[in-house]
């Protein structure tokens, strides 16, 4: 069975703190890829990466950064959080060939006091 | 750049009755338009999915249906159940592979019984 874990599903930081999230596939996917879900804006994505070592902005990439030193593990980094920051954050992972189906993990509500 | 606008926000219904949601995009050179479906603490799971040269795509209880000239799509849910009521998003692809999507602001569907 397909899995794509997420380090926390609830998490609680204060304003300035450097904050990590963590996500790992099992499927071997060559793409990954973070967003950020939000009441009535839908998924917007912050940072995705096609291989190791690789990265690309999405379209709200300010004050987020990203990691991928092994093909299974993408990380979403926070500099310094910010209570605009507070949101559910989903990380996905899909396969270069065949399909373009996207592997959501259970998300991690992240809330910035 | 792509926009995805997606409704209604809000959708209510009697069990046995039918659901459709529709979706519009922006981009013309968009050439795959998936549907997700996302449980209560979930992380989006793909429901169905139809590509550009294809103008309807049937899975049992389940349909889509694209317009290209119009740049709309879509999501036919007949004789719905409890266990449809999800948020449901669609979206739309923006690169030439079909692997990097640009997602509607969501349907919260509530099947009454």
């Amino acid at each position: 069975d397909v899995k794509v874990t997420q380090s926390s599903r609830y998490l609680v930081k204060r304003t300035g703190e450097k904050v990590f999230l963590e996500c790992v596939q099992d499927m071997d996917h060559e793409n990954m890829f973070w967003y950020r879900q939000d009441p009535g804006l839908g998924l917007r994505l912050i940072y995705f990466s096609y291989d190791v070592k690789m990265k690309e902005k999405g379209d709200i990439p300010e004050g987020y950064s990203v990691s991928r030193e092994k093909k299974e593990r993408f990380s979403l980094i926070l500099e310094s959080a910010s209570t605009n920051q507070t949101s559910m954050y989903l990380c996905a992972s899909s396969s270069s060939g065949g399909g373009n189906e996207q592997f959501f993990g259970p998300g991690t509500r992240l809330t910035v006091l | 750049g792509e926009n995805v606008e997606q409704h209604p926000s809000t959708l209510s219904v009697q069990e046995g009755d039918s659901a459709v949601i529709k979706c519009t995009y922006s981009d013309s050179a968009s050439n795959y338009f998936p549907w997700y479906k996302q449980e209560l603490g979930k992380g989006p799971q793909l429901i169905i999915d139809i590509r550009s040269n294809v103008g309807e795509k049937k899975d049992q209880r389940i349909a889509v249906t694209l317009n290209k000239t119009a740049k709309h799509f879509s999501l036919h849910i007949t004789e719905t159940q409890p266990e449809d009521s999800a948020v449901y998003f669609c979206a739309a692809s923006i690169d030439n592979y079909g692997q990097n999507f640009v997602f509607g602001p969501g349907t919260r569907l509530s099947v009454l019984p």
